[in-house]
This record gives structure tokens, C-alpha cells and sequence, in this order.
């Protein structure tokens, strides 16, 4: 089956700098979301952009998302401890209720 | 309930035995799914209802795997004969089916490790 690829696979920043993790696709989307995922368990999702979007906020975080390279970045601003999580891509494809997840990126944010 | 929850949280089997984990979506979503997580990986796609049908069964890794929903609520995943392969953390998710969009809500997931 298809996948996301995201990178890096693994980042660790310092408490106050910000984060950025990227994913790249290979169909056309509907939408692309972004979860998060702490110690292995359920996933909470993050913000979701759709094809027709450029770029999105919520919070502290922001979405771009470039149709044409298809890639997409989330960047989270002054990061927190309790940012540190994995990080998840998932594409959503017209006509198919199936999410198809990337890899992830794991951020470590060092107080 | 408030979110999805998953039942139960833990288990361990023995190699050859057959599990059920269970999901209980959001009520009122309409769309359920399966995935597995294996250690240090990304969620690998096993099964989607949309009601109690399942429309999209590619994920399911072997006739081992078997899955069921009804009353459009509970789901229950069934695997047979599990082998140590098998050991991965079940995760289950719903939405609320409306146009163009798919957020996901996900439960806490069933940690199955097969001895």
C-alpha cells in the first residue's frame, strides 16, 4: 500500500524553538491530516488542510501544504515539553474513506 | 461516552490462540476503522465500516483476520490462530461522515503481545 514519507524520522529541539516535520505523498488528495501520537497509544488529531487550501493555523501550529511537490510541513512555534510526540501525516483520497498514514517524525523537545 | 474506547487495553496470548479486541466509536459516527501499529512504525490500514458494512477490506493482512460491526456501534476484530507476528497495538478510530471530510477520532488502542 502506499505511504507518506515524512522527515526527518526523528528531531530534538530545545524548549522555545520551533519545529518543523514534513511529508511528502504520492496520490492526489481530498485532504491532508495531521495527528499526533504520545507514548504509542491513540492518535489526536491535529489540523487538516484541504486540497484546495495553501497553508493553515491553529494555535501554534501552522500548515502548508504544496499540491504540485506534493509535500506538506507542520511547523509548531516555541515548543513545549509537552509537544514531545510523534507526528503523523495522513492523506485522505477522493472517494476513499481510508486515511493512508506516514511514517511519522518523532520530536523530542529538550527543556 | 465521550471518545472511542477499546477494550481491553492489554492482552497477551499464546501462539495459536484466537483473540477479539473490541472498539466502541463515538456514538453517532457512522465510519469506523481499524489499524495495526507495529513497535516504532507507522499505522498500517486493516478495515473500514461505513454502518455495519465493510466496504474497504484490502488491509486485512490474511484470512486470520476477520472483523464485524453492528447496531452501527461496536466493533470487534477477531484473529485466529495468532501468530508471534500478530504483536502490534490495535488501534480503532470513527468519524462523523459529512462532505469532503475525515477526521478521525482514535481510540486508546489494545496492546496484543502473542508468546
Amino acid at each position: 500500500s502506499q505511504q507518506g514519507e515524512e522527515d526527518p524520522q526523528a528531531l530534538s529541539i530545545q524548549e522555545g524553538e520551533n519545529a518543523t516535520m514534513n511529508c511528502s505523498y504520492k496520490t492526489s488528495i481530498n485532504n491532508l491530516q495531521w495527528y499526533r501520537q504520545n507514548s504509542g497509544r491513540g492518535l489526536v488529531h491535529l489540523i487538516l488542510i484541504r486540497s484546495n487550501e495553501r497553508e493553515k493555523h491553529s494555535g501554534r501550529l501552522r500548515v502548508t501544504l504544496d499540491t504540485s511537490k506534493k509535500s506538506s510541513s507542520l511547523l509548531i512555534t516555541a515548543s513545549r515539553a509537552a509537544d514531545t510526540a510523534s507526528y503523523f501525516c495522513a492523506e485522505s483520497n477522493f472517494g476513499n474513506e481510508k486515511l493512508t498514514f506516514g511514517t511519522g517524525t518523532r520530536l523530542t523537545i529538550i527543556p | 461516552g465521550a471518545g472511542v474506547s477499546q477494550s481491553p487495553s492489554n492482552k497477551v496470548t499464546e501462539k495459536g490462540k484466537d483473540v477479539e479486541l473490541r472498539c466502541d466509536p463515538i456514538s453517532g459516527h457512522t465510519a469506523l476503522y481499524w489499524y495495526r501499529q507495529r513497535l516504532g512504525q507507522g499505522l498500517e490500514f486493516l478495515i473500514y465500516f461505513q454502518g455495519n458494512s465493510a466496504p474497504d477490506k484490502s488491509g486485512l493482512p490474511s484470512d486470520r483476520f476477520s472483523a464485524e460491526r453492528t447496531g452501527e456501534s461496536v466493533s470487534t476484530l477477531t484473529i485466529q490462530r495468532t501468530q508471534q507476528e500478530d504483536s502490534a497495538v490495535y488501534l480503532c478510530a470513527s468519524s462523523l461522515k459529512f462532505r469532503d471530510s475525515t477526521e478521525q477520532y482514535f481510540g486508546p488502542g489494545t496492546r496484543l503481545t502473542v508468546t
